[in-house]
């Protein structure tokens, strides 16, 4: 089974400021299957990056995803109020779906 | 508009069962692959089990194989999940999650049914 990291484990920013969150595999996952959500309190996941890198219908173009191998990154240029949330790396592979722990962003 | 609307959740003792049911509209149900998955108060996403769209390719997590039988019924635009022998450590909301064609990730989600374990 497939070990998903994300670091930090919380982030702490400004809104305006550019975030970097990590997600770091244990083997090499297909980048194809490599996706990011955005988890709200009180709120069901929603789907932000599919294809490591391909933006789900209606995302800002501010949410990026970028990497291959062992290691995605995904990247929210310019921080905005609403993008306060934690965040979630997922992969599929082997018959089988694994997520990261998540990453906390909070407002500095 | 895509729904999902999941139902069953509740308070159970340990060693008991449960049934979720997940209720879809607003697409082509059984065009498409679906999931179950969990998450404890507090916690990250634990992916729990999936069906095809045919009920002919099925998953589990270690975590509940032996224990969960997740089905579907196209003619009603349902989805399953028995739960038996149920712990302490299944305590979760459960989410009904509709996989997307060919991408593997899940571009929708109900808001959850609350499944709590303990005597």
């Amino acid at each position: 089974e497939i070990v998903l990291t994300q670091s930090p484990g919380t982030l702490s920013l400004s809104p305006g400021a550019r975030a970097t969150l990590s997600c770091r595999a244990s083997q090499s996952v297909n980048s194809r299957y490599l996706i990011w959500y955005q988890q709200k309190p009180g709120q069901a996941p929603r789907l932000l990056i599919y294809g490591a890198s391909s933006r789900a219908p209606g995302i800002p173009d501010r949410f990026s995803g970028s990497g291959s191998g062992t290691d995605f990154t995904l990247t929210i240029s310019r921080l905005e109020p609403e993008d306060f949330a934690v965040y979630f790396c997922q992969q599929y592979g082997s018959s089988l779906y694994t997520f990261g722990q998540g990453t906390k962003l909070e407002i500095k | 508009e895509v729904q999902l609307v999941e139902s069953g959740g509740g308070l159970v003792q340990p060693g008991r069962s449960l049934r979720l049911s997940c209720a879809a509209s607003g697409f082509t149900f059984d065009d498409y692959a679906m999931h179950w998955v969990r998450q404890a108060p507090g916690k990250g996403l634990e992916w729990v089990s999936s069906i095809s769209w045919n009920s002919g390719n099925i998953g589990y997590a270690d975590s509940v194989k032996g224990r969960f039988t997740i089905s579907r019924d196209n003619a009603k635009n349902s989805l399953y999940l028995q739960m038996n022998s149920l712990r302490p450590e299944d305590t979760a909301l459960y989410y009904c999650a509709k996989e997307s064609l060919v991408k593997r990730d899940f571009d929708y989600w109900g808001q959850g049914t609350l499944v709590t374990v303990s005597s």
